[in-house]
């Protein structure tokens, strides 16, 4: 069955970065884009970043432009999002999907919560 | 890239149907057919329940329906149920190469 196994939380420091993994299993890695999205503490789901099948191209949100870096590595079929320069604004679940190109996400990782807190 | 707008609450008795808005502009919901619909259960990771307007995903019940005119798609829930509270988020694809989201609706069964 399609799986996307993610830690489960990271704390930081405001100023410090972070990596959150994705690993998948269940389906063939490299004919699905990935797509992550976040949800800060009682509010909404926000749209982070993509990246393509191939790894060719990548995109995302505007606000986060310049601190965010997605990869993936086909040998352990994983996805990673490398986030720098964390503020309090960044504290949220962090979560990973398959991305169909039809919808962000068909399958979900159960997310990551990333806290920034001095 | 501008939220989609969507109504923050939506109630309804069981069995009842209701129906959850998503407006966006010609540069998203209006100009794709890539709008999808998400149900969020508290503590638990999205789940697709709409894709492409109107299809529903693998094992999603009939009660679910989608349909889109114009700028605006909808989500209509039909014989609503316990279970269906939740949260729900309409997304769509747009002209940007990017996904953007709803601002969610809390759906409560009465």
């Amino acid at each position: 069955q399609v799986q996307l196994l993610q830690p489960g939380g990271e704390a930081k420091e405001p100023g410090a970065s972070v990596r959150v993994s994705c690993k998948t299993s269940g389906f063939a890695f490299t004919n699905y884009g990935v797509s992550w999205v976040r949800q800060a503490p009682g509010q909404g789901l926000e749209w982070v970043g993509h990246i393509s099948a191939d790894s060719r191209h990548t995109y995302s949100a505007q606000s986060l432009q310049g601190r965010l870096t997605l990869t993936r590595d086909t040998s352990t079929s994983t996805a990673y999002m490398d986030l720098t320069r964390l503020t309090s604004d960044d504290t949220a679940i962090y979560y990973c999907g398959r991305d169909t190109g039809t919808a962000a996400g068909d399958y979900w990782g159960q997310g990551t919560l990333v806290t920034v807190s001095s | 890239q501008s939220a989609l707008t969507q109504p923050a609450s939506v109630s309804g008795s069981p069995g009842q149907s209701i129906a959850i808005s998503c407006t966006g502009t010609s540069s998203d919901v209006g100009g794709y057919n890539r709008v999808s619909w998400y149900q969020q259960h508290p503590g638990k990771a999205p789940k697709l329940i709409i894709h492409e307007v109107s299809n529903r995903a693998s094992g999603v019940s009939d009660r679910f329906s989608g349909s889109k005119s114009g700028n605006t798609a909808s989500l209509t829930i039909s014989g609503l149920q316990a279970d269906d509270e939740a949260d729900y988020y309409c997304s769509s694809y747009t002209s940007s190469i990017t996904w953007v989201f709803g601002g969610g609706t809390k759906v409560t069964v009465l």
